[in-house]
């Protein structure tokens, strides 16, 4: 079955820097991978959608990569604030279907500290 | 607000209750996902509806688990004789059909249940 891992469980760094998540997957070939935002007690919120024959995709300060031969995915939040604390999700979608259903990662806690 | 609702918020029960939840998607969505959230991981897949049909149940979705989105339009999932091992936060989703976002799940605040 596949396999999906997102870098360290926390990611704690100082405003103003990039941080960078990492999703990692095995035995599976999505064709488009997603990130999500959860605040504590809420449900996850859509940020960025890449699909297997894009390798780069922005918004605003955000910048997502995928690159299947290594079956990976980087999120980049540049200059970052203490607002984008939070736990971000990966999320793969299958091939081919209509169906829709997505695979999550256990999500990656960011913190940005002023 | 136009996006998915859900209620309740929070449920707390004894074990071997009934429990049912209502999930109301973004209007004219026609497609419906339910997940289940435990703590410190991520959603896990149970079911999907397109229109009324249920389309694909999860392993996850034991006989005690129903779901039903009789007109289309809002869900609800029904848990029957509780178990502790399914304290967890229900989320619902939905996509539209067509255009840019299909392949985009937008996401309800989710019902936290607790079972006793």
């Amino acid at each position: 079955s596949q396999k999906i891992e997102q870098n360290s469980e926390a990611l704690n760094i100082q405003e103003g820097k990039t941080a960078t998540l990492t999703c990692n997957y095995t035995n599976y070939s999505p064709a488009y991978l997603q990130w999500y935002r959860q605040d504590p007690g809420r449900g996850p919120v859509f940020l960025l959608l890449i699909r297997e024959n894009e390798k780069e995709k922005r918004k605003e300060r955000l910048k997502v990569t995928f690159d299947t031969t290594l079956k990976q995915s980087l999120f980049h939040i540049t200059a970052s604030q203490p607002a984008d604390s939070a736990t971000y999700l990966c999320a793969l979608g299958d091939r081919g279907s209509t169906l829709g259903r997505l695979y999550f990662g256990r999500g990656t806690q960011l913190t940005v500290w002023p | 607000d136009t996006g998915v609702s859900q209620d309740p918020r929070h449920k707390i029960t004894k074990r071997g209750q009934n429990v049912t939840f209502r999930c109301d998607p973004i209007s004219e969505h026609n497609r419906l996902y339910w997940y289940r959230q435990t703590l410190g991981q991520g959603p896990e897949f149970l079911t999907y509806f397109q229109n009324e049909a249920q389309l694909e149940k999860s392993r996850l979705l034991s006989d005690r688990f129903s779901a039903e989105r009789p007109k289309g339009s809002f869900s609800t999932l029904e848990i029957q004789r509780t178990e502790q091992g399914d304290s967890a936060m229900y989320l619902c989703a939905s996509s539209p059909k067509a255009g840019a976002h299909t392949d985009t799940q937008y996401f309800g605040p989710g019902t936290r249940l607790t079972v006793l």
